[in-house]
């Protein structure tokens, strides 16, 4: 099984940078995925990472050691609508249909 | 330009009704999964299917079954609806391998559904 454990919530002003931290303890793993959730809406894809390192998109960067089971995205220059839910998934490595597994979601509020 | 298309955005049904719930995905993906959303419980996986008339039971697949008849549509069903059902149930789909790079999953807008 996997257990996936992430802050409940955070708060940072606009313009800063946070850092979401996230860290797993998995009987497989082929990858962690992050995904962004406004309030009421569906969640989206941020960033995927199976190889140790940090992957830069934009303001959002995702970072991944395996030997130590943890990751994190961080996201620079804050804006307004960055408040969100932000969903940690690590995908199973024993099916072909790749499901994956959430953590709980950290609640990210952005303050002017 | 919508990608993965669910039957409902909220739904009201009475206990030990059957419902349905329906997902539609135009991506030509192999893999389609029922997740439900709950506050303070993450989302948890309840049915996924990695082909057509495939289907495997996830992690919480007691009171649901699934059907996958076409490629592109997948339903869910609540054989007997009841009080504790009620939640945002995600429809979400998938390629079958990377092929090169990483997709993740495409969400549908959700369906809440509450059961009175």
């Amino acid at each position: 099984g996997q257990n996936i454990d992430q802050p409940t919530e955070m708060t940072a002003t606009e313009g800063a940078i946070v850092q979401i931290n996230c860290t797993y303890q998995t009987s497989g793993f082929n990858g962690l995925f992050w995904y962004q959730q406004h309030a009421g809406e569906a969640p989206t894809f941020l960033s995927y990472n199976v190889l140790d390192g940090l992957e830069e998109k934009g303001r959002f960067s995702s970072f991944l050691s395996r030997s130590k089971g943890y990751s994190y995205l961080l996201l620079k220059e804050l804006q307004m609508k960055d408040s969100a839910s932000y969903l940690c998934a690590v995908r199973d490595v024993a099916t072909n249909a790749g499901k994956s597994t959430f953590g709980d979601g950290t609640t990210l509020t952005v303050k002017p | 330009d919508v990608k993965v298309t669910q039957s409902s955005r909220y739904l009201v049904k009475r206990t030990g009704e059957k419902v349905f719930l329906e997902c539609v995905q135009d991506m030509d993906h192999e893999n389609m999964f029922w997740y439900r959303q709950d506050p303070g419980l993450g989302l948890r996986l309840i049915y996924f299917s990695y082909d057509v008339k495939m289907k495997e039971k996830g992690d919480i697949p007691e009171g649901y079954s699934v059907s996958r008849e076409k490629k592109e549509r997948f339903s869910l069903i609540l054989e007997s609806a009841s009080t504790n059902q009620t939640s945002m149930y995600l429809c979400a789909s998938s390629l079958f391998r990377d092929r090169g790079r990483a997709y993740g999953y495409t969400f549908g807008s959700g369906t809440r559904l509450t059961v009175v």
